[in-house]
Order: C-alpha cells, then sequence, then structure tokens
C-alpha cells in the first residue's frame, strides 16, 4: 500500500532514446510534482500538476513532457535522451497546492542512466 | 527569488553526540521552511516544517529547528545522535508568490560515527 510509487526503479538507456517513468499515488491528493536530483544531490522541481492542470514549469527542456491522464498519475516523458539526463527523478504528491505549504509525499525515485 | 544555503556539504559526528546542521535562506517575502532527510536510495522524508508561530519547532526522531528572522536561518539541531541518523538532510523553502514552490539546498549528509 506504497502511498506514492514509480516504476521502473532503475532505467539504462542509451543515448537518443525515448523513454518514459510512471508515477502513481494512491492518497487521493491533487497536486504532483516531478523533481531532479542531480549526481552532486541538487533537488531540483520540473513540474506540478493540480489536478491535472500544468501550474509549474520550470526551465526544462522540451524534450520533456509531463502528462497527467488523472490526478492520481502523472508520467515523465523523455524524448531524445542525452548524457545530462542521468539523475534520479523523484514524484511526489500533497494534497492541494496550499497543503503542499505543510508537505509533500516523495516516491523512492527512478535512477536513469544514459550509456 | 527565494533560495537556500546549506553551509556543510557534510558533518561527520560520534554516536550520542549532538549535531547542529545550518540553513539560511534568502527571500523577500514571508517564508515558509522545511527539512526534508532522504535515507539511502530512499525518497525524501519530512523531519519537520515552519509555518508560522512558535519559531522552535520540533519534528520527528527528536529532532528540533529554530526559525531565526533576523539571520534568516533556520537550522536543525538534535542533541544525541544515533547511527541511525546517518542520511542526507535538505532545508527547502516556499516563499510568498513562489507558486508553492519548494526550493532544496544542496543537501548536507549527516554520518554518525560508532
Amino acid at each position: 500500500d506504497t502511498a506514492v510509487s514509480q516504476t521502473p526503479k532503475y532505467l539504462v538507456t542509451q543515448m537518443g532514446n525515448d523513454k518514459s517513468i510512471k508515477c502513481e499515488q494512491n492518497l487521493g491528493h491533487d497536486t504532483m510534482y516531478w523533481y531532479k536530483q542531480d549526481s552532486k544531490k541538487f533537488l531540483k522541481i520540473m513540474f506540478s500538476y493540480n489536478n491535472k492542470e500544468l501550474i509549474i514549469n520550470e526551465t526544462v527542456p522540451n524534450r520533456f513532457s509531463p502528462k497527467s491522464p488523472d490526478k492520481a498519475h502523472l508520467n515523465l516523458h523523455i524524448n531524445s535522451l542525452e548524457l545530462g539526463d542521468s539523475a534520479v527523478y523523484f514524484c511526489a504528491s500533497s494534497q492541494d497546492r496550499v497543503a503542499g505549504l505543510r508537505e509533500q509525499y516523495f516516491g523512492p525515485g527512478t535512477r536513469l542512466t544514459v550509456t | 527569488a527565494q533560495s537556500v544555503t546549506q553551509l556543510d556539504s557534510q558533518v561527520p559526528v560520534f554516536e550520542e553526540a549532538p549535531v547542529e546542521l545550518r540553513c539560511n535562506y534568502s527571500s523577500s517575502v514571508s517564508v515558509y521552511l522545511f527539512w526534508y532527510v532522504q535515507y539511502p536510495n530512499q525518497g525524501l522524508q519530512l523531519l519537520l516544517k515552519y509555518l508560522s508561530g512558535s519559531t522552535l519547532v520540533k519534528g520527528i526522531n527528536g529532532f528540533e529547528a529554530e526559525f531565526n528572522k533576523s539571520q534568516t536561518s533556520f537550522h536543525l539541531r538534535k542533541p544525541s545522535v544515533h547511527i541511525s541518523d546517518t542520511a542526507e538532510y535538505f532545508c527547502a523553502v516556499i516563499s510568498g508568490g513562489s507558486n508553492y514552490k519548494l526550493t532544496f539546498g544542496k543537501g548536507t549528509l549527516l554520518t554518525v560515527n560508532p
């Protein structure tokens, strides 16, 4: 009964490929997020969706496209993968945008390695 | 723009010793401050938060932090650490007008040695 789950946990792929990471939360939350953690452990928000509506879109290459089929899911699709995309990607959720002030619940992360 | 500076990238301590992990923030408006912990190969977990009210906040696992507006600091403390506290600790801020965007510091690796 994992609260925020991500698949896959590990993803190894070659440059130029297209890949997706899936995220699901069973907390009934309205807001979901994608974060990128680089090799130096620096965490930066990429996107945020509230009730399937994009509300935060940081300076992220167009190769990254989030998709929210419903408010329990937020997937991340990456086109034409580059070496610099190698990182750990975390999904998170909060009850709503304001509740995000109180706490965000993080998934276990997906370690993406581009070779 | 909001930002967070964690002054120490690594803090080694011995078991049962006290520890302080330092965090300073920068924001021109009101702030909400957080400490998250990341155990090896896991996601992040909220330790504690300051939203308003008492400047001394207590969190899980015996941690506490004090919000100091004049020094723009939010340092994390624990009087006696355990081996199991070994983890990466992230200070984070949300400031008014940021569209509720959580901005993280670069993290402090706390290593507790026997």
